[in-house]
């Protein structure tokens, strides 16, 4: 049962410290994406790849959140610091390039004190 | 900039009654547009998805239709039940660059 893979699935810490979300895309998806919702905002792009290439980042904070993919069973997003509004679930979403279809992890909720 | 727009933000009707959950987007240079489910707590869900040349599609008791020119879908729900309670959300995948792009949602209650 292919599935996409996110830990952890909640992560509480106190503001200031550094916090790694990863994603492990469907085997053979060449598109991640990662979003993150929250009661006010909905759902926000934060960023996305294409054959682990990042092609947009600009719904990113850009001098506290970074994402990456190593190789292409793993993406990663990384805030540092982090700070309180960065309370939300965080999202991870592979595909394919050709029928476009998104197929989303159970999310990453996080909690900055 | 896409935009996404759905309405309502919230329905309740009673144990099956026929219901429309409307979608609309402003710019139609779209690929696909996707209709997901969310239940409180979970992952969104893929419901149906419409390639940009399609007109609608359908699955069990849901039918989603699209029309690009006028920057619109809508999600039909047949004889809806207690088990379709959850949000709706309507995204829209840009040509080009391929973004995803997502409405507020519709949060749905469906009274036994």
């Amino acid at each position: 049962d292919a599935r996409v893979t996110q830990t952890p699935r909640h992560k509480v810490t106190e503001m200031g410290q550094e916090v790694t979300m990863r994603c492990q895309p469907i085997l053979g998806h060449n598109t991640v994406f990662w979003y993150r919702q929250t009661m006010m905002q909905g759902l926000e792009l934060l960023a996305y790849f294409r054959n682990r290439a990042p092609l947009d980042d600009s719904g990113m904070p850009k001098d506290r959140f970074s994402a990456e993919m190593p190789d292409a069973t793993l993406a990663t997003l990384k805030i540092q610091p982090s700070e309180p509004r960065d309370s939300a679930v965080y999202f991870c979403a592979s595909g394919l390039r050709v029928s476009g279809e998104l197929f989303f992890g159970e999310g990453s909720r996080l909690t900055v004190l | 900039k896409q935009e996404v727009t759905q309405i309502p933000a919230a329905l309740s009707v009673p144990e099956g009654e026929n219901l429309v959950l409307n979608c609309s987007f402003t710019d139609s240079a779209i690929y696909n547009l996707q209709w997901f489910r969310q239940d409180p707590g979970k992952g969104l869900t893929s419901l149906l998805l419409i390639q940009s040349s399609q007109r609608e599609q359908t699955s069990g008791r849901l039918n989603a239709s699209l029309d690009k020119s006028s920057g619109r879908s809508t999600l039909y729900i047949a004889a809806s039940q207690p088990g379709d309670s959850a949000t709706y959300l309507c995204a829209v995948t840009n040509t080009g660059g391929f973004k995803t792009i997502f409405g507020a949602g519709t949060r749905l209650f469906v009274k036994a």
